[in-house]
């Protein structure tokens, strides 16, 4: 399976700021996942993000607010805008084709003070 | 509306015993489901996998059941060791690669 990894794995913000979320994949992938995990909760899909073509969001996410690049069909950005408390949470990429397990990145340990 | 969840949140078992974890569906079109491992600190980790036209699929010490007819999926673990201490999570693929997953539950393996 791919292997996928985050940048940074972990970090502290100001309230205000915005940070970017880097997802890199060591082979070429079509559908690449972004996902939203509150602290012990599952995980919530935030984006579907396929190179060439605008992200897709789900219900109550916004691009406003979760900015997704992907120039290739190796990577991905998110980035979280304007960050508030609420935003405190794990941010995950994923990778997967249709009918086949995604495989997942460790993910991205956010906090805001 | 439609969801996937899990029957009981955390589950405790002595070290050596069998584990089942339980997961129910209400979408009868979901025809893909995956049970996932997640270590603290980690991201989910693919386990094993079932799709719809399949009521039992086994893998290295875990075996997966699907009952249609209840909308009812079951992970089991045999043999439960200390480095199966993780939270499960259950997934509903839909035919779009729309994936969903279930509350999760905290398996705990006493010593």
């Amino acid at each position: 399976s791919a292997v996928i990894s985050q940048k940074p794995s972990r970090d502290i913000c100001q309230r205000g700021t915005s940070l970017t979320i880097q997802c890199q994949v060591d082979s070429q992938v079509t559908m690449m996942f972004w996902y939203r995990q509150q602290p012990g909760q599952s995980l919530t899909l935030i984006a579907t993000a396929n190179q060439g073509s605008e992200a897709t969001y789900e219900s109550g996410f916004v691009i406003d607010k979760f900015p997704i690049s992907r120039p290739n069909l190796t990577f991905s950005t998110l980035t979280v805008s304007n960050m508030s408390p609420e935003d405190s949470s794990i941010y995950l990429c994923s990778v997967g084709q249709g009918g086949e397990p995604q495989h997942f990145g460790d993910g991205t340990r956010l906090s805001i003070l | 509306g439609e969801s996937v969840g899990l029957h009981l949140p955390t589950l405790s078992v002595q070290e050596g015993d069998n584990s089942i974890i339980n997961c129910a569906y209400s979408n009868s079109a979901s025809d893909y489901f995956i049970w996932y491992k997640q270590e603290s600190g980690k991201g989910p980790q693919f386990i094993i996998d079932i799709r719809s036209n399949m009521d039992k699929r086994q893998g290295q010490r875990v075996t997966v059941l699907l009952n249609k007819t209840v909308k009812h999926l079951s992970l089991q673990i045999a043999a439960t060791q200390p480095g199966d201490s993780a939270v499960y999570f259950c997934a509903e693929n839909k035919v779009n690669n729309d994936m969903r997953f279930g509350a999760g539950t905290r398996l705990t393996v006493k010593p």
